[in-house]
């Protein structure tokens, strides 16, 4: 089990649909992020929050849309994907601040079709 | 790029033997990071080595830090099944929240 929790664990969605992913940390960490993994491929990272502002967009498509409720929460809007767009999406969190390293959720494994 | 680079892409080893991954980075660096994922899991920290800092033991796990070589290097002693998994540098910049995987190393150790 991981500090970081991820909700759903598995989603499918048709190309029409909008759907969310969630992530959670109760750590106090102050900076979260977004990585998707396609299969043998390492995470690639997607979007970083620092104190619940958006610091880092790693030029990702406006269908993903991420958002900071608060400094525990963290949510990945997702609205007409492609079929390409299927992959691992793994949530993050640090402290924010120093050396300090990243605590992973088990991922939301999307497919869309 | 910041991203990191490692070889080997893939090691076979047999239990009880030592593996040892390497990584080649760019950019001046605040620190290092070392990770494992198992088969469809999220990554687990491993270990963390400063760019003041040469060397670093954590178990069976021993990192080295070359920054006039812009090198890291992650050696497994006596090796077990349990640690098949696939392995991944992360160098960190001096400033900012930015943290990106190289290609990583998978190991497989056979029993």
């Amino acid at each position: 089990d991981t500090e970081v929790t991820q909700t759903p664990k598995h989603l499918v969605m048709g190309m029409t649909n909008k759907k969310s992913l969630k992530c959670e940390q109760h750590m106090g960490h102050r900076a979260m992020y977004w990585y998707k993994q396609k299969a043998k491929k390492p995470p690639e990272l997607m979007f970083v929050y620092s104190y619940e502002k958006l610091s880092i967009n790693e030029s990702v498509p406006s269908r993903f849309s991420p958002e900071c409720p608060n400094s525990s929460l963290l949510n990945l809007h997702l609205h007409a994907l492609q079929p390409e767009d299927s992959a691992l999406y793994l949530c993050a969190s640090r402290v924010g601040i120093g050396n300090s390293p990243l605590h992973f959720g088990n991922g939301t494994r999307l497919t869309v079709t | 790029s910041q991203q990191g680079e490692e070889d080997p892409q893939a090691l076979s080893i047999q239990e009880g033997e030592n593996a040892t991954m390497n990584c080649s980075y760019k950019t001046s660096i605040n620190n290092l990071q070392w990770y494992r994922q198992n088969s469809g899991r999220g990554l687990v920290h491993l270990i963390l080595i400063r760019s003041n800092e040469r060397e670093k033991h954590s178990g069976r796990l021993r990192v080295t830090l070359d920054t006039s070589k812009k090198s890291s290097s992650l050696l497994i002693t006596a090796s077990r099944a349990a640690d098949t998994a696939s392995y991944f540098c992360a160098p960190k910049m001096e400033y900012g929240n930015k943290l990106v995987f190289g290609a990583g190393t998978i190991l497989r150790v056979k029993s």
